[in-house]
């Protein structure tokens, strides 16, 4: 079965100021999906960001951006000129084109004024 | 864009009682998903259904059912609550793996609390 951690229950960093949220996961596929979800306080769960395993290229969407290392199994999230509104839980995924999805354990992410 | 609709929000409940989540998505999506959010534990999945009238358990299928009659719609009974089902319930979709690249659409969540 595919494993999916996240070390940082909880982190903080300042606005406008750069984070980098960390995930790391276990699988034996060649082939797979790696996404970042945000969920806003009492708010929708969204995607914010997806790689597919066989693409050398770091995805980036906007001010997110990912730093994905396939060798060691690591996905992480960067967020630079942090807003208020990126204060969230932050949930890694992966997928290994079945039917199912594995999520970690979440990041709870506040941005200080 | 996909929309997922979760019939409730917030529901209170007293042990013992039966509980009906309904979620309904609009886009064509094979697969469906009822997930429970419980604070440290991330989310961990219930049941998932790929096709109508098909279903398959999770991590944590006991304690539920779930029923897809159609393809828009799944639901996920609690046939007798118990207080240890007090949670968030998350209900997703997705297309079926054979089209292509995977994405979850999630619904708003329906909070459970079980006295």
């Amino acid at each position: 079965a595919q494993t999916v951690t996240q070390s940082q229950p909880e982190m903080s960093v300042q606005e406008a100021e750069t984070v980098t949220l960390s995930c790391t996961y276990d699988t034996s596929e060649n082939n797979y999906y790696l996404f970042w979800y945000k969920q806003p306080p009492s708010r929708q769960m969204i995607l914010v960001i997806r790689q597919e395993a066989y693409k050398q290229q770091n995805a980036t969407e906007n001010r997110f951006s990912v730093n994905f290392q396939k060798a060691a199994k690591s996905f992480s999230l960067k967020i630079s000129d942090s807003q208020l509104g990126d204060t969230a839980m932050y949930f890694c995924a992966f997928w290994d084109t079945g039917n199912q999805f594995y999520f970690g354990t979440g990041t709870s992410l506040t941005v200080i004024p | 864009d996909v929309k997922v609709t979760q019939s409730s929000r917030y529901l209170v409940k007293r042990t013992g009682e039966k509980v009906f989540l309904e979620c309904v998505q609009d886009m064509d999506h094979e697969n469906m998903f009822w997930y429970r959010q419980d604070p440290g534990l991330g989310l961990r999945l219930i049941y998932f259904s790929y096709d109508v009238k098909m279903k398959e358990k999770g991590d944590i299928p006991e304690g539920y059912s779930v029923s897809r009659e159609k393809k828009e719609r799944f639901s996920l009974i609690l046939e007798s609550t118990s207080t240890n089902q007090t949670s968030m319930y998350l209900c997703a979709s997705s297309l079926g793996p054979s089209r292509g690249a995977n994405v979850l659409t999630f619904g708003a969540g329906s909070r459970l609390t079980v006295l």
